[in-house]
């Protein structure tokens, strides 16, 4: 079955720490996002890929980094900079007319 | 900026309709339509193009006017698996997306 995963779904982590959140798409899509959802709160775009090894910031880039080695994976890394992390983090992916289907999240939570 | 919605939330009756509303002072070139049950990911409902007859099914149908830069979403007869937030997203050309704040609406017997 063709979809997106995304790993863990709970997560938890110490301040101070970095951490890695895995995305993967089996669509055969070229294009893949990550958003942060907050509780009451619409989706917030962190980073985007359109093709592999090219990535642009989204309107809430600080404190996160992510690469695109494969056309399949994205993952997000949230690193300490990251002032306030704990948050529902969801990752798209779309093809055609930019119509995004999107993974089950990964909850974080900053202990 | 993001795209305002309207109303924030929303109770209805089983049965009765419902319009929610999506305005962007920018733009645009698609709105896209989204249903989130809580925890889980966004679904995509619907998309609209610009210069696009408005889409739908038979229950539920958008309507875009690209000159006022707005977008509507109709659920008609609407049933107990329709609760859940609603999204728009809005395109300006690019692959991206701005997404709005989100409409919850609660669907009771």
């Amino acid at each position: 079955d063709g979809g997106i995963t995304q790993s863990p779904k709970y997560l938890f982590r110490k301040e101070g720490q970095n951490v890695t959140l895995s995305c993967e798409q089996n669509l055969n899509h070229d294009a893949m996002y990550w958003y942060r959802q907050d509780p009451g709160q619409g989706l917030r775009l962190i980073y985007y890929s359109q093709i592999v090894n090219d990535f642009q910031k989204g309107d809430i880039a600080e404190g996160y980094s992510v690469s695109r080695e494969k056309k399949e994976s994205f993952p997000l890394t949230v690193t300490s900079a990251q002032k306030n992390p704990t948050a529902f983090y969801l990752c798209a992916s779309s093809a055609d007319y930019h119509v995004q289907f999107f993974g089950p999240g990964t909850r974080l939570t900053v202990l | 900026q993001q795209p305002v919605q309207s109303p924030q939330a929303v109770i209805l009756r089983e049965g009765e309709d419902a319009v929610i509303n999506c305005s962007s002072s920018k733009a645009l070139y698609s709105v896209h339509w989204y249903r989130q049950k809580h925890g889980e990911a966004p679904v995509f409902l619907m998309i609209l193009l610009k210069g696009g007859e408005q889409k739908g099914h038979e229950k539920i149908s958008a309507s875009f006017n690209e000159k006022k830069q707005q977008s509507s979403l109709y659920l008609t007869a609407s049933q107990l698996s329709y609760s859940g937030t609603y999204f728009c997203g809005t395109g300006g050309g690019g692959n991206k997306l701005t997404f709005g704040t989100g409409t919850q609406l609660k669907v009771e017997l």
